[in-house]
């Protein structure tokens, strides 16, 4: 299986500052084909279900504001948080399709004000 | 609007069976891949199976292969998971959720219902 490791596990950020999640992969999940990280990150807040939040690894879902971004570099991926907002405290994960017959999840990330 | 609502959750014992329900709305259900994800308390997220949009194709986590089985129903828009051979482990939110593929990611969830697994 592809393992999923995130770091921080949890961070604290000061409202209007930058948050910064990584997510490393055990394995590419590159899809040559198609030139496409099989990467997504999601956004739990408690007491709910997770939200999608980026697909491919740098698209933005419908309705998620710009200031959540998405980046990658090899086997290394990135979700950053301009401009920390209340409402953007949860729990972040990662999660690869890209073996979609084992999909995995990142352990996730707490993210809290400061 | 998309609405997924899980429902069957409940105690059972070690060992026990227990079969989940998830009812879909709001969208053309046979279009699309369906996925079952659980959260043990406390900790993160657990993919535990899909299933193809005619059902002709299912995968399972490891740790469920075996024991629990996927399927659907798409006269009735609904995807179900059956538990058998429960164990202490199996203790989690079970959520639903609708697979959009491409690329192949969740991006409608239900609110989950809890199974708890307990003597």
């Amino acid at each position: 299986d592809i393992v999923l490791t995130q770091s921080p596990d949890s961070l604290a950020v000061s409202l209007g500052e930058r948050a910064t999640i990584n997510c490393k992969s055990s394995q590419s999940v590159l899809y040559s084909a198609n030139n496409k990280n099989y990467l997504a990150w999601y956004q739990q807040k408690d007491g709910q279900p997770p939200k999608l939040l980026i697909y491919w690894a740098s698209i933005r879902e419908s309705g998620v504001p710009d200031r959540f971004s998405g980046s990658e570099s090899g086997t290394d991926f990135t979700l950053t948080i301009n401009s920390l907002q209340p409402e953007d405290v949860a729990v972040y994960y990662c999660q690869q399709y890209f073996s979609a017959r084992s999909i995995t999840f990142g352990q996730g990330t707490r993210l809290e004000i400061k | 609007e998309v609405r997924l609502a899980e429902s069957g959750g409940g105690l059972v014992q070690p060992g026990g069976s227990l079969r989940l329900s998830c009812a879909a709305s709001g969208f053309s259900f046979s279009d699309f891949w369906m996925s079952w994800v659980r959260q043990r308390p406390g900790k993160g997220l657990e993919w535990v199976a899909n299933i193809r949009q005619d059902g002709g194709d299912k995968n399972y986590a490891d740790s469920v292969r075996g024991r629990f089985i996927i399927s659907r129903d798409n006269a009735m828009q609904s995807v179900f998971l059956q538990l058998n051979s429960l164990r202490g482990d199996d203790t989690a939110v079970y959520f639903c959720a609708r697979d959009r593929r491409p690329p192949s990611v969740n991006d409608h969830w239900g609110q989950g219902t809890l199974v708890t697994v307990s003597s």
